[in-house]
């Protein structure tokens, strides 16, 4: 069964203080994984698209890489206006997208 | 990009009613996507709307509970049918833009 799971939950950081979120998968085959960032009482907002394991992408203060089995998101010197939750997404099939649950970041000031 | 707006933005329903979202976006599409996000939980697809055609339903999720509305490539609507308290979630409308996927605001609902 296709599976998302997303570590931690939840993490508190320091502003400034960065870190890594953690998104393993378990799919019969990937189309692409997917990064989305959800404000409070918003939709979720697309950040990146990876394809293959080895790529990465960076957009200001974040960094997604991929590999075989996992993806992770870093967040290098976090501002409190990173603060949100962050949702990864794989796409086994066309138009199949299977969520995360997500992580909930906070950043302190 | 797309742009996309759902209404309404909340509703707080009585059990055994019906409450029909709407989602308009900004240009036409193709496929339209309603997702259900239970607090707490991840995003789930409840089904596919092509214009034109009847949706398709991911597993769990029947059209007499769930009917959608497709009559234009800009519109569609989902009616969530004799609410129970289970059905309190955000209802999220999506379209692709290529590789990208984007999401309404969400309608949050709550059914006491």
């Amino acid at each position: 069964e296709d599976q998302v799971t997303q570590s931690p939950e939840a993490l508190r950081l320091q502003e400034g203080e960065s870190s890594s979120l953690n998104c393993s998968y378990t799919v019969s085959g990937l189309r692409g994984l997917f990064w989305y960032r959800q404000d409070p009482g918003k939709g979720p907002e697309f950040l990146f698209t990876l394809y293959s394991a080895g790529e990465e992408k960076e957009k200001e203060r974040l960094k997604a890489t991929l590999t075989k089995k996992e993806s992770f998101l870093h967040i290098t010197a976090p501002k409190p206006e990173d603060s949100a939750t962050y949702l990864c997404a794989v796409e086994p099939a066309l138009n199949d997208m299977r969520f995360g649950a997500g992580t909930r970041l906070t950043v302190k000031p | 990009s797309a742009v996309i707006s759902q209404k309404p933005s909340r509703d707080i329903c009585q059990r055994g009613t019906s409450l029909t979202i709407q989602c308009q976006v900004d240009s036409q599409v193709t496929m339209m996507f309603w997702y259900r996000q239970q607090p707490g939980q991840s995003l789930t697809l409840i089904a596919t709307a092509n214009q034109g055609s009847e949706a398709t339903y991911e597993s769990g999720f029947v059209i007499d509970k769930f009917p959608i509305s497709r009559p234009n490539l800009t519109f569609s609507t989902l009616t969530v049918s004799n609410m129970s308290p289970e059905d309190s979630s955000i209802y999220l409308c999506s379209v692709n833009n290529g590789p990208e996927q984007f999401f309404g605001p969400g309608t949050r609902l709550t059914v006491l």
